[in-house]
């Protein structure tokens, strides 16, 4: 059975371009999640969504950034414009169910340069 | 907001040592704490999962504790092995489906 499936898998970019991070949950999985990992912070989470609605993007840090989950097999993040400060490991993962353990990608290691 | 801490943020053994990881949560209304492990360049495999209402979950090697109340949950790995090594996250869900990482254990096992 495939996990989640993150793409790219390495994002080099100048600075005040657009990014865009894909995600595919496991099948049949109705909760998707999307963390950025910093050696400073540490894993932060950003968004979640619950059967494809947004259910809390308090983690999310601005404007710049912004998450789609169109169906229950893909979801976006994309940030627009990117600055440097946003070069990070980006995570999804999914789960069966609230409560239930999360299932992660191996994740997009995004540098703004 | 909860803070979780993981102690030591670094740790080396060698082969065959039982040995004892430890995360602490400042808020203990906690739905479940869970464990997982990262690879260097990979994303986090879960290793184990305790709801609140349970002590403790084990799986081969590996034990897990929580104690709610106190706001502290151990990993116990026996028989420590090289492909042990690795980093050791543990993450508190609260409402909302929200989880809250660790820091971190960075395990060296040596042969």
């Amino acid at each position: 059975d495939a996990g989640v499936i993150q793409s790219p898998r390495h994002e080099v970019t100048e600075m005040g371009q657009e990014v865009t991070l894909r995600c595919k949950p496991i099948s049949g999985h109705n909760s998707l999640f999307w963390y950025r990992q910093t050696m400073m912070r540490g894993l932060e989470l950003l968004i979640y969504f619950n059967n494809n609605v947004p259910i809390d993007d308090s983690g999310m840090p601005e404007d710049r950034f912004s998450a789609k989950m169109p169906n229950a097999s893909f979801s976006t993040l994309k940030i627009q414009p990117s600055e440097p400060r946003d070069s990070a490991v980006y995570f999804c993962a999914s789960s069966s169910d609230q409560g239930q353990p999360q299932h992660f990608g191996d994740g997009t290691r995004l540098s703004i340069l | 907001k909860q803070e979780v801490t993981q102690i030591p943020a670094a740790l080396s053994v060698p082969e065959g040592e039982n040995l004892v990881l430890n995360c602490s949560f400042t808020d203990s209304a906690i739905y479940n704490l869970q464990w997982f492990r990262q690879d260097p360049g990979k994303g986090l495999t879960s290793l184990l999962l305790i709801q609140s209402s349970q002590r403790e979950q084990t799986s081969g090697r590996l034990n897990a504790s929580l104690d709610k109340s106190s706001g502290r949950s151990t990993l116990y790995i026996a028989a420590s092995q090289p492909g042990d090594s690795a980093t050791y996250l543990c993450a508190v869900r609260t409402g909302a489906n929200n989880l809250f990482f660790g820091t971190g254990t960075r395990l060296t096992v040596i042969p």
